[in-house]
């Protein structure tokens, strides 16, 4: 049972242009996601996240959204960058005593292209 | 150190033998995980450690797999007779706090042939 979910495998852009990255999940209990972008033969590292409580956070050219009520977040990268290609990957993290524990999609791979 | 550090970066093992699998986490981090990534599917909880305790051991897959953490520092993560359908990355992370945000090495590349 997969209680987060990115349902596109991969994207591709162009340079300059708008990347969006979708991630849906089914656990009403997760107050906190997480955006980690991974590099081949590399760990993932924390790019961006966003608690419960709001429904918009932005780091420069990163933004996160959120819907509760649709259960669902997306990533914008803008302007992408050739140097954005990676595997994107949304986590979630549970209310209360599991706290400790990410929950994680299987990953988005973008490609921009220059 | 600067960052999570593991190894090996890369393990070939025969069906049957047994692996170790070392994480040096960043210093001072109290907090460490140890999650996996299969071909073409998301990260997997495995197992989590405060401190030298491991309070929540639920994502191991069987028995044969068991990890230790020793001086709030290193860990390691033992599979024994190791199967096919152990092949994965295996990915270490650590930080500073439970549930903040986890700093991840750069894994080891398991592959049993």
């Amino acid at each position: 049972d997969q209680q987060v979910k990115q349902n596109s495998p991969s994207l591709s852009v162009q340079e300059g242009r708008i990347s969006i990255l979708n991630c849906d999940y089914t656990n009403s209990m997760f107050d906190y996601f997480l955006w980690y972008k991974k590099y081949p033969a590399e760990g993932p590292t924390f790019l961006i996240s966003i608690s419960s409580i709001k429904d918009k956070n932005e780091d420069g050219r990163f933004t996160v959204f959120l819907n509760k009520s649709a259960k669902h977040l997306s990533l914008h990268i803008v302007p992408s960058q050739p140097g954005d290609s990676a595997v994107y990957f949304c986590a979630a993290r549970n209310r209360g005593g599991s706290n400790y524990k990410l929950t994680f999609g299987k990953g988005t791979l973008l490609t921009v292209n220059p | 150190g600067a960052g999570v550090s593991q190894s090996p970066s890369n393990k070939v093992t025969e069906k049957g033998k047994d692996v170790e699998l070392r994480c040096d986490p960043i210093s001072g981090h109290t907090a460490l995980y140890w999650y996996r990534q299969r071909l073409g599917q998301g990260l997997e909880f495995l197992i989590y450690f405060q401190g030298n305790s491991a309070p929540d051991k639920s994502g191991l897959p069987s028995d044969r797999f068991s990890a230790e953490r020793t001086g709030e520092s290193v860990s390691t993560l033992t599979i024994q007779r190791t199967q096919q359908e152990d092949s994965a990355v295996y990915l270490c992370a650590s930080s500073v706090l439970q549930g903040e945000k986890l700093f991840f090495g750069s894994g080891t590349q398991l592959s049993v042939l």
